[in-house]
């Protein structure tokens, strides 16, 4: 796996969109982005994953530069319930490995 | 989406006993199955991956004499931690690689503690 480089912590505004960055300047060819989020002693929940193109789902959207060595996470209405721990991860989902995060707090 | 449970969620143990934890997935098969540890305020550390039918693959400087894995069918993995000690007390997590969606799906996790 690639490794990522993400901000250590960030703060949104509820209602705001939070974006998310991640650096991952040596991802290989057949890599995936991933995006996971850690809520306080719970098990990580999938939110995202993108080759190179944009993708969007009921959650989130993910920006993929277009040399893909970074990506933007972007909840785009966050409210309290999205406080958590982001990881973004560089590599095939035959083998998740984690970096350490960002972690996310939604001000009220 | 696919469901991974695992049992017991949480679970206290004297020093030197022998603690068995389940990581079912519930709703799809699963032939590769991964376990993870995560001490407080840490990120999530990759012990082994454990594949159905055969010896599961450590991570370097995770003892498998130690942490032992059984993935004896495609909807179940099993960690024991042998003789634990207060040092193994963390939080264990598993996960399922599904194949259709090709996804890993995570367990909600369990917390050891060893007294």
């Amino acid at each position: 796996d690639a490794k990522t480089t993400q901000p250590t912590s960030m703060d949104c505004a509820e209602g705001r969109a939070a974006n998310l960055p991640c650096n991952h300047s040596t991802i290989s060819g057949n890599e995936y982005v991933y995006w996971y989020r850690q809520i306080h002693s719970q098990g990580p929940q999938y939110i995202i994953h993108g080759l190179k193109n944009n993708e969007t789902n009921e959650m989130a959207s993910l920006i993929i530069t277009e040399d893909r060595k970074s990506s933007t996470l972007i909840l785009p209405h966050a409210t309290l319930r999205d406080t958590a721990v982001y990881y973004c991860i560089a590599g095939r989902d035959d083998k998740i490995i984690f970096g350490k995060g960002t972690r996310l707090h939604i001000l009220p | 989406g696919a469901v991974v449970s695992q049992h017991p969620s949480w679970v206290i143990c004297k020093s030197g006993t022998s603690v068995k934890i389940e990581c079912r997935s519930l709703d799809f098969q699963a032939t590769t199955m991964f376990w993870y540890r995560q001490f407080p305020k840490q990120s999530l550390m990759l012990m082994a991956t454990s594949n159905e039918g055969s010896k599961a693959t450590y991570e370097q400087g995770v003892e498998k004499d130690k942490f032992l894995i059984n993935h004896a069918s495609l909807t179940l993995s099993t960690l024991t931690v042998t003789s634990a000690h207060p040092e193994d007390s963390s939080f264990y997590i598993c996960s399922a690689h599904a194949t259709a969606p090709d996804e890993q799906f995570f367990g909600p996790g369990t917390r050891l503690t060893v007294l």
